[in-house]
């Protein structure tokens, strides 16, 4: 079965509100996440990622929160824009594996 | 910025027919990879190179598929013999290292098979 998966598929926010995109994943030897970003008819954007030994990483008006306890990860971003539309990937490196693995995504709608 | 690129951005095929699929990873990267997309689905993984040889692939990528590194910087995918279901968006990635790096994507071919 796939390592990693989406609570939601789809979440609507107004501009300028804070977005929390949430996954989970199965593996709990994984040990690497990447969070991608995926807007109509191009391929998936590096946005931000952390490893295991991490909880928390910052980026530019985005966070991702690692709780291992829970095998959950989350993606926040911040003040919300209408060009953070889009789908949100989480995926990982399943234990063993050299593919990374993709969960099912969440489609992120901005209202002005 | 460096960036991978992919053509043609579309390709139609007739089912039965053979397709190449063209890639052009960052010139400083060692792994190679082929992922793909049917439409309102999640990415899947394909196929991944590295020295010149494969270094893990699924199940989708049977005996149809193949992979080439033909010289110094492309990268293809060759689907021998389209079935319908092959329809899809094909992304090529690359990275640095293959242990727990980003990969970067291509922009993508759609590939539709009639």
């Amino acid at each position: 079965g796939e390592s990693v998966g989406l609570h939601l598929p789809t979440l609507s926010v107004q501009e300028g509100d804070n977005s929390i995109i949430n996954c989970a994943y199965s593996n709990s030897a994984s040990d690497y996440f990447i969070w991608y970003k995926q807007e109509s008819g191009k391929g998936p954007q590096f946005i931000i990622d952390i490893r295991s030994n991490m909880d928390k990483r910052q980026g530019q008006r985005v966070t991702v929160l690692l709780n291992k306890t829970v095998k959950h990860l989350s993606l926040q971003i911040a003040a919300t824009q209408p060009g953070d539309s889009a789908v949100y990937f989480c995926a990982d490196f399943p234990a063993g594996r050299r593919a990374l693995t993709f969960g099912s995504g969440t489609r992120l709608q901005v209202q002005p | 910025e460096p960036e991978v690129t992919q053509t043609p951005s579309h390709q139609v095929t007739q089912m039965g027919q053979e397709v190449i699929l063209r890639c052009v990873p960052i010139s400083n990267h060692l792994y190679f990879y082929w992922y793909r997309q049917i439409l309102g689905q999640k990415v899947e993984f394909l196929v991944s190179f590295y020295n010149n040889e494969i270094s893990e692939k699924s199940e989708i990528f049977d005996d149809q598929f193949s992979v080439e590194r033909p010289d110094g910087s492309n990268f293809t995918l060759k689907i021998r013999s389209t079935k319908l279901e092959d329809s899809a968006m094909y992304f090529c990635a690359s990275s640095v290292w293959n242990d727990n790096e980003k990969l970067f994507f291509g922009s993508g071919t759609q590939l539709s098979v009639l």
